[in-house]
């Protein structure tokens, strides 16, 4: 089955706590991207990657990292997570070219910092 | 800059009710895909349907349809007969295929069907 796995779905931490949030995806796409979903802003760009060892900055990509060492893992870091960065996260991946662009989700990571 | 714009913050209706969701984008290319998704009380995000800038054509899928209208910018989604179960916030989405191939999104609108 074609899917986007992030884990964990749910995780509270505390200020200055290292986490990482991993995203994985099996349908072999060059174009994978993290997106923060909050009250009122919708969803906003963190960060993306359009192959392996290329990565750039989204809309919003203060206090966040991100690598691509391998095609189908991009997993989301937080070196020193603060309140602020309190958000439901959405890995997605889709191919980079063709006509199905579509974008295909995981399952959301809700993150609380305490 | 793209932007999508969905005006409607929140809309509740009666069961059987139809129901339009508003999209409206801003983009300067010529070339750029449109999508809507659905995002149920579960969270996760469900693709519904994707339009490329050179294809106007309407599509009805069940009780979903959708109205994208390049003269004034609008790709809008209706429900038909709507149901408890289409209860979801919807979002509508831009993709320009070149640069960054950013997905933009509106801000998504909160559909409520009351029984």
């Amino acid at each position: 089955e074609a899917q986007v796995t992030q884990n964990p779905r749910y995780l509270i931490t505390v200020t200055g706590k290292k986490l990482t949030v991993t995203c994985s995806q099996n349908m072999n796409h060059e174009y994978m991207s993290w997106y923060r979903q909050d009250p009122g802003l919708g969803l906003r760009q963190i960060y993306y990657s359009m192959n392996v060892e290329v990565t750039d900055k989204g809309d919003v990509p203060e206090g966040y990292k991100v690598s691509r060492k391998e095609k189908r893992n991009f997993p989301l870091i937080l070196e020193s997570p603060s309140p602020n960065q309190t958000s439901l996260y959405f890995c997605a991946s889709r191919k980079l070219q063709g006509m199905n662009t579509e974008a295909f989700f995981g399952q959301g990571t809700r993150l609380t910092v305490v | 800059a793209q932007k999508v714009t969905q005006a409607q913050t929140e809309i509740s209706v009666v069961e059987k009710e139809d129901v339009t969701l508003d999209c409206v984008y801003e983009t300067r290319d010529t070339t750029y895909y449109l999508f809507w998704y659905k995002q149920p009380p579960s969270g996760e995000l469900v693709f519904l349907i994707r339009r490329n800038s050179f294809d106007e054509q309407n599509e009805i899928s069940g009780r979903y349809s959708w109205n994208f209208q390049k003269s004034t910018s609008s790709f809008n989604f209706t429900i038909t007969a709507s149901q408890v179960v289409d209860s979801a916030v919807y979002f509508c989405a831009l993709i320009i295929i070149q640069g960054a191939q950013k997905l933009v999104f509106g801000q998504g609108t909160r559909l409520t069907i009351n029984p």
